[in-house]
């Protein structure tokens, strides 16, 4: 059965402050790794699509990165704004199997 | 700016009675796919569409859920008769069927059983 962890549950940071999220999974047929940001009271809000063991995606102060266990999203000199619940999700066949989310609040 | 829409956004009702959720996906996109979210369980999918055709229901309880889709433009969830245990947030996601398939969420229908 696919599995995600992510790690860690809750993060807090002061603005500025740089720091990743983990995302860990055994899946028999990786096609692709799925970055999500939810904001409360919305759906998920898609990020990035990781395919293959040393790719790297950035999008402003988000970047990606994936390896065969698992896959970090760094996030540089976040603002208050980056607050937000992050999911990682990753496509076996036809179905995406999400983690748990990591909670992020940034703080002025 | 393409975005699938979810009627109604909220949902308050009484155990027993009969929910119907409604989803358009984006305009093109030809697969469907239904997820409840708790905060105990996270995303749970519960049903997907390709091409209108239901591929997979495995994650509903079939004896009180049902998804259908009339047209390329309507999908519907209706839940008979709604428990406690349903409340939740219930989200509706389209994508374009390929090798890596991107899903587009829409913001979600939150529903309380009383």
């Amino acid at each position: 059965e696919d599995q995600v962890t992510q790690s860690p549950e809750a993060l807090r940071l002061q603005e500025g402050e740089s720091s990743s999220l983990n995302c860990s999974y055994t899946v028999s047929g990786l096609r692709g790794l799925f970055w999500y940001r939810q904001d409360p009271g919305k759906g998920p809000e898609f990020l990035f699509t990781l395919y293959s063991a040393g790719e790297e995606k950035e999008k402003e102060r988000l970047k990606a990165t994936l390896t065969k266990k698992e896959s970090f999203l760094h996030i540089t000199a976040p603002k208050p704004e980056d607050s937000a619940t992050y999911l990682c999700a990753v496509l076996a066949d036809w179905k995406l199997t999400f983690g748990q989310g990591t909670i992020l609040t940034v703080h002025p | 700016d393409a975005r699938v829409t979810q009627t109604p956004r909220d949902k308050v009702t009484e155990m027993g009675q009969e929910v119907t959720m409604r989803c358009q996906p984006i305009l093109g996109h030809n697969t469907v796919f239904w997820y409840r979210q708790t905060m105990m369980q996270g995303l749970e999918l519960l049903a997907y569409f390709r091409n209108r055709a239901p591929l997979d229901d495995s994650g509903m309880p079939k004896d009180r859920f049902s998804a259908e889709m009339p047209d390329a433009t309507l999908a519907t969830l209706k839940i008979q008769p709604s428990e406690p245990r349903d409340s939740a947030v219930y989200f509706c996601a389209s994508g374009l069927a390929g090798p890596v398939e991107t899903q587009y969420f829409g913001p979600g229908t939150r529903l309380l059983v009383l």
